[in-house]
């Protein structure tokens, strides 16, 4: 099966500084990955979707100067979370597509919960 | 403006009974509709895909109906168990994943 992996599981991190998350494709080359935030019982948020190589497209409401998207392979996506503050504390999602056809292939990791304090 | 609900917030049931969720949508015109596990902590586990032609599909003890009709889908889980409870989130497949508010089933035995 398709694998996806995050790091870390978990943080803390004081207000104002950086925190970036690392999301894997283990065994097989994601197109496109996309990157989600959810808050306590509440469903997830596409935050933006990242294209290997070419720069991440942002949803309406997300600041991309504070959410930092790199897609620099095939198998590998990073979320920096930039001066972050308490309220940015979340749960972090990330999902990796396989192929072009639909978003049938895709596969999501375990979460980053993000703790700013 | 654009909406997906999933019924209630949290379902109870009791174990070997039919568990039915429900997944409404406004102003989408999905190719496909997913249905996911979470559980608590986790990130979403694929369940069912079914597409906009398709009525329903079923996958062992899982059973989904798509009506683009009434923009609804149907999610059951027959002969239910402890084991199926999570939280379980509908996400409408247009060119990006949409996801609804999710229902939490709880099943006892």
């Amino acid at each position: 099966g398709a694998v996806v992996s995050q790091h870390p599981s978990w943080v803390i991190c004081k207000s104002g500084t950086s925190v970036k998350i690392e999301c894997r494709s283990l065994d097989f080359q994601a197109t496109t990955m996309f990157w989600y935030r959810q808050f306590p019982k509440q469903s997830l948020m596409l935050m933006a979707t990242s294209n290997e190589g070419s720069k991440a497209t942002y949803e309406q409401g997300v600041e991309k100067d504070k959410f930092l998207i790199n897609h620099a392979s095939l198998t590998l996506s990073t979320l920096t979370v930039t001066s972050a503050h308490p309220e940015d504390s979340s749960f972090y999602i990330c999902s990796a597509k396989r192929g072009t056809v639909s978003s049938y292939e895709q596969y999501f990791g375990p979460g980053t919960r993000l703790t700013v304090t | 403006s654009q909406k997906i609900e999933q019924n209630s917030e949290a379902l109870n049931i009791q174990e070997g009974k039919t568990a039915t969720l429900t997944c409404n949508y406004t102003n989408y015109s999905p190719a496909y509709l997913q249905w996911y596990r979470q559980d608590p902590g986790r990130g979403p586990v694929f369940l069912l895909l079914i597409r906009e032609n398709e009525k329903e599909k079923r996958k062992e003890r899982l059973k989904v109906t798509f009506d683009t009709t009434l923009k609804q889908s149907l999610f059951h889980i027959t002969a239910s168990q402890p084991a199926d409870s999570a939280t379980y989130l509908c996400a409408l497949d247009t060119d990006k994943l949409i996801f609804g508010t999710g229902t939490r089933l709880q099943v006892f035995p």
